[in-house]
């Protein structure tokens, strides 16, 4: 089968890092995305990983390990903003996206 | 903005009523979704297209849905017969078929079913 795993919420402090893991089964595999979604808006794109390793992108990088089913999201130099809920999104055999429920950070003074 | 746009963005409608709503992608690409997401979920898949052609459907999707995109530009997802469980947000995303195929979400239409 297919499956997602994210913690449910996380709580960080503004400056702090956090990183949000992911573990997932797909029935093949073509790529892992990251979105973010601010409450009550759409989903947007964040980073994404097609091979092993990491890919930096200002505060935010993404690590994959395709042999293990995992990848994190790492967010640096924690903003009020990052405040939102944070989707990842393996794509499997038929190329299209998985979505899991997505982890709720909450980021405090 | 991504480009996306959703049209309406709030509906309000009782229960037994049809509702329509469209979605006007990023005009280059060729491939559209539809999605459904409540409270505390992830998005869950409805249907995409290709161009005109509609590839896939969730089999999950009630007969009470459907959705054309005639000409291979905007789109329109109908819902007939409403019930009090469709009440949800509806998202659309557009992507370029090419290897990373990103997908661009429109803004959403919020519906209320009473």
């Amino acid at each position: 089968g297919q499956n997602i795993d994210q913690p449910t919420e996380m709580t960080a402090t503004e400056g702090a890092i956090v990183q949000i893991n992911c573990t997932y089964q797909t029935s093949g595999f073509n790529g892992l995305f990251w979105y973010q979604q601010h409450a009550g808006e759409a989903p947007t794109f964040l980073s994404y990983n097609v091979l092993d390793g990491l890919e930096e992108k200002g505060r935010f990088s993404s690590f994959l390990s395709r042999s293990k089913g995992y990848s994190y999201l790492l967010l640096k130099e924690l903003q009020m903003k990052d405040s939102a809920s944070y989707l990842c999104a393996p794509r499997g055999s038929n190329y299209q996206l998985i979505w899991g429920a997505g982890t709720k950070l909450i980021i405090k003074p | 903005d991504t480009g996306v746009s959703q049209d309406p963005r709030h509906k309000i409608t009782k229960r037994g009523q049809n509702v329509t709503f469209r979605c006007d992608p990023i005009s280059e690409h060729n491939r559209l979704y539809w999605y459904r997401q409540t409270l505390g979920q992830g998005p869950e898949f409805l249907t995409y297209f290709q161009n005109e052609a509609q590839l896939e459907k969730s089999r999950l999707l009630s007969d009470r849905f459907s959705a054309e995109r005639p000409k291979g530009s905007f789109s329109t997802l109908e819902i007939q017969r409403t019930e009090q469980g469709d009440s949800a947000m509806y998202l659309c995303a557009s992507s370029l078929l090419v290897a990373q195929e990103t997908q661009y979400f429109g803004p959403g239409t919020r519906l209320l079913v009473l």
